[in-house]
């Protein structure tokens, strides 16, 4: 089993969908997760850190359930320049960060 | 803007040339990684650097060969590479001793080698 794992999708969605990513981790010991967003031959980009109690950024929403060891991300009113691959990426002390195959989005029009 | 500057952009080399792949964060970072991503493959850990001192090598063939000059700068030395070496090499940092901090990459150096 991988250490993160991701739908790899893609998920197609039209505009103004709302979509949401899950990521499960298997090392219970993970203290910090991440999603990451990466445009086609571009860098991975910090999206936002998910904290335990949840949170929101404007039209994104991470959440972590630690009892079943996973974190998600939820997409409103999608936009077409949404359009990327979503990595989540998880840490368990230290400085490795262990990184999901990603999740594919297209937001059609 | 990325925050973390990679060069070169683009290099293209011979299996039996030696070049250098370099690396500048001024956010005051003391950790800064090396990693690796293959296409439509999630970035995999190389090295990384604490406080200039490798602190991760991640069972890295010893024909990448990095350093650490300074808090500021990272390098990655390359000679005698293979063709599977070719891919795309990113250069992160984060802040040290706290686990909650994110690493923030640079554009990265895609790397082909012939």
């Amino acid at each position: 089993r991988k250490e993160v794992e991701q739908d790899p999708g893609p998920f197609n969605v039209p505009e103004g969908a709302t979509v949401a990513f899950n990521c499960t981790y298997s090392n219970s010991a993970s203290q910090s997760f991440f999603w990451y967003r990466q445009d086609c031959r571009k860098e991975p980009k910090l999206l936002m850190s998910v904290y335990s109690s949840g949170n929101e950024d404007g039209r994104f929403t991470a959440q972590l359930n630690r009892a079943s060891q996973y974190i998600s991300l939820l997409i409103r009113d999608s936009k077409l320049s949404d359009s990327a691959t979503y990595l989540c990426a998880v840490k368990s002390g230290g400085f490795k960060t262990i990184f999901g195959a990603g999740t594919r989005l297209f937001v059609k029009a | 803007d990325t925050e973390v500057t990679q060069t070169p952009k683009h290099l293209v080399m011979g299996m039996t040339n030696k070049k250098s792949l370099k690396c500048e964060q001024h956010m005051g970072h003391r950790a800064m990684y090396w990693y690796k991503q293959k296409a439509k493959k999630p970035p995999e850990l190389m090295f990384v650097y604490s406080y200039e001192k490798l602190s991760i090598n991640e069972s890295v063939p010893s024909r990448f060969s990095p350093e650490c000059p300074n808090s500021s700068l990272l390098n990655l030395h390359l000679h005698a590479l293979q063709p599977e070496d070719s891919a795309l090499y990113l250069c992160a940092s984060s802040q040290a001793g706290t686990d909650n901090q994110p690493q923030h990459f640079g554009d990265g150096t895609r790397l082909s080698i012939l």
